[in-house]
C-alpha cells in the first residue's frame, strides 16, 4: 500500500506564500489521480483540490480558486500545493490522498497555521 | 459545493447496528454511484471505510456496509464496538469533477 508523506507547513504571516510537498514511497505515484483536502481545527474535511494522473487537468474549490496551484512531478513521485496571499481561514491539517472518485490512500497530515 | 448533510452525532450500544445518512442533490450523490465513506480517529488521519457506495477495501470489516437510494447515502455499521467510536465522514464525486464531503458524524458507543 502506498504511503504517503505531507511536508512543508508551519507557522506563516498572512498575505504570505507557503508550498506543501507530498512524497509518495510507492512507484506506482504516476497513475493515480492525487487529492488536497483540508482540516481546519476541530472542523471537518473540506475538499480543496485535484490533478489527474499526467497533471494536465486540474480542479479547485471555490475556496481557493485563484490562490491555490495544484502540482505534481511524477518523476519524483510528489504532490504540490502552492497556496499564496494566505488567510487565517486557510489555517488547517492538509491531507493528500491518492484517487479520483474517493479519496483511497492519506498522508498523515502537515499543520498550516497562518498567523501574525 | 455545498457540503453533503450529515447527522451531527448518533449514538448505540455495543452489539447493536446504526445508521448514518448523507444527503446531497443530484449532482453529487444521487447522480453517480461514487460515495464513500471515511473513520477518522482523534488525532489521526481518515481511512475510507467504504468506496463506490458499497465496496469495502481490503481489510475493513464486514460490520461495516454502505447503500444508496436517490440522492442520500447510508452507512450502517452492525455488531457496534468501542473501537467504532470515532467521527464518519461520506464523500460524493461531483458534476464538476469535484469532491464534496459531508459535514460528518460523530459515533458514540455507549
Amino acid at each position: 500500500q502506498v504511503h504517503l508523506v505531507e511536508s512543508g507547513g508551519g507557522v506563516v504571516q498572512p498575505g504570505r506564500s507557503l508550498r506543501l510537498s507530498c512524497a509518495a514511497s510507492d512507484s506506482t505515484f504516476s497513475p493515480y489521480a492525487m487529492h488536497w483536502v483540508r482540516q481546519a481545527p476541530g472542523k471537518g474535511l473540506e475538499w480543496v483540490a485535484l490533478i489527474s494522473s499526467d497533471g494536465n487537468s486540474q480542479y479547485y474549490a471555490d475556496s481557493v480558486k485563484g490562490r491555490f496551484t495544484i502540482s505534481r512531478d511524477n518523476s519524483k513521485s510528489t504532490l504540490y500545493l502552492q497556496i499564496h496571499s494566505l488567510r487565517t481561514e486557510d489555517t488547517a491539517i492538509y491531507y493528500c490522498a491518492r484517487g479520483y472518485t474517493s479519496a483511497y490512500n492519506w498522508g498523515q497530515g502537515t499543520l498550516v497555521t497562518v498567523s501574525s | 459545493q455545498s457540503a453533503l448533510t450529515q447527522p451531527a452525532s448518533v449514538s448505540g450500544s455495543p452489539g447493536q447496528s446504526i445508521t448514518i445518512s448523507c444527503t446531497g442533490t443530484s449532482s453529487d450523490v444521487g447522480g453517480y454511484n461514487y460515495v464513500s465513506w471515511y473513520q477518522q480517529h482523534p488525532g489521526k488521519a481518515p481511512k475510507l471505510m467504504i468506496y463506490d457506495v458499497s465496496n469495502r477495501p481490503s481489510g475493513v470489516s464486514n460490520r461495516f456496509s454502505g447503500s444508496k437510494s436517490g440522492n442520500t447515502a447510508s452507512l450502517t455499521i452492525s455488531g457496534l464496538q468501542a473501537e467504532d467510536e470515532a467521527d464518519y465522514f461520506c464523500s460524493s464525486h461531483t458534476s464538476t469533477s469535484c469532491l464534496v464531503f459531508g459535514t460528518g458524524t460523530k459515533i458514540t458507543v455507549l
